[in-house]
């Protein structure tokens, strides 16, 4: 079945750089790849998603970029704010195949200093 | 927060005992999901449901059982099989399964077995 790994597993940054979150899947026929951001105490929210068959996609400060023949993905935050601290996570799916379930990543718990 | 509501946020059991976590949603939404969150492992699948009086085991659904008998209404129980039931739990709902549609989440129930 599919494998998710999300690297790193925690992240600082100072505000206004940039931050850079990956992850890697294991199944090729993999289509759908959402991240969710969840502040503490609160419920997972989409932020930005990406199907296989577009190779980036962009929403303001939010980025993602899709690798197929590589098999991973990575969410790139830009000009990080204080607010931006939570955890992120990864998922992929197969949407229409055997696989249709998100399966998700660790997490990566993102700290941005002020 | 509205639209997927979970009850209750706190929950308190002895060993032993069943113990039935509340989801419900008004998007009218065919899929429903149930995730454990467990500190560094990301959320994992325990079951869901398509349809209604239609569900899967997902990942670890070893433990816990559910039903769908009204479209709006997902519970779980946590039986006294499950080895270790303390931990964060998150439904879910989508539109459909069949298509990429994002995950709503609701804000979870937090279990601790005394």
């Amino acid at each position: 079945g599919e494998n998710v790994e999300q690297h790193p597993s925690t992240l600082s940054v100072q505000e206004g750089d940039s931050a850079v979150i990956k992850c890697t899947y294991s199944d090729s026929a993999s289509n759908y790849f959402p991240w969710y951001k969840q502040e503490l105490g609160k419920r997972p929210q989409l932020i930005i998603d990406i199907r296989s068959n577009v190779g980036e996609k962009k929403d303001q400060r939010i980025a993602v970029t899709l690798n197929k023949t590589a098999k991973h993905f990575s969410l790139h935050i830009t000009e990080t704010q204080p607010e931006d601290s939570a955890v992120y996570f990864c998922a992929a799916s197969n949407y229409g195949g055997s696989q249709g379930n998100l399966i998700f990543g660790k997490g990566t718990k993102l700290s941005v200093k002020p | 927060d509205g639209g997927i509501t979970q009850s209750p946020k706190y929950l308190f059991r002895k060993e032993g005992q069943n113990v039935t976590l509340s989801c419900e949603q008004n998007l009218n939404h065919d899929a429903m999901y149930w995730y454990r969150q467990d500190p560094g492992q990301g959320l994992r699948l325990i079951y869901y449901s398509q349809i209604v009086n239609d569900f899967q085991k997902g990942d670890i659904a070893e433990g816990y059982s559910v039903s769908r008998e009204k479209k709006e209404s997902f519970p779980l129980t946590v039986t006294s099989a499950q080895k270790n039931p303390t931990a964060f739990y998150l439904c879910a709902s989508s539109a459909t399964s069949g298509e990429m549609d994002e995950q709503f989440f609701g804000p979870g129930t937090r279990l601790t077995v005394l």
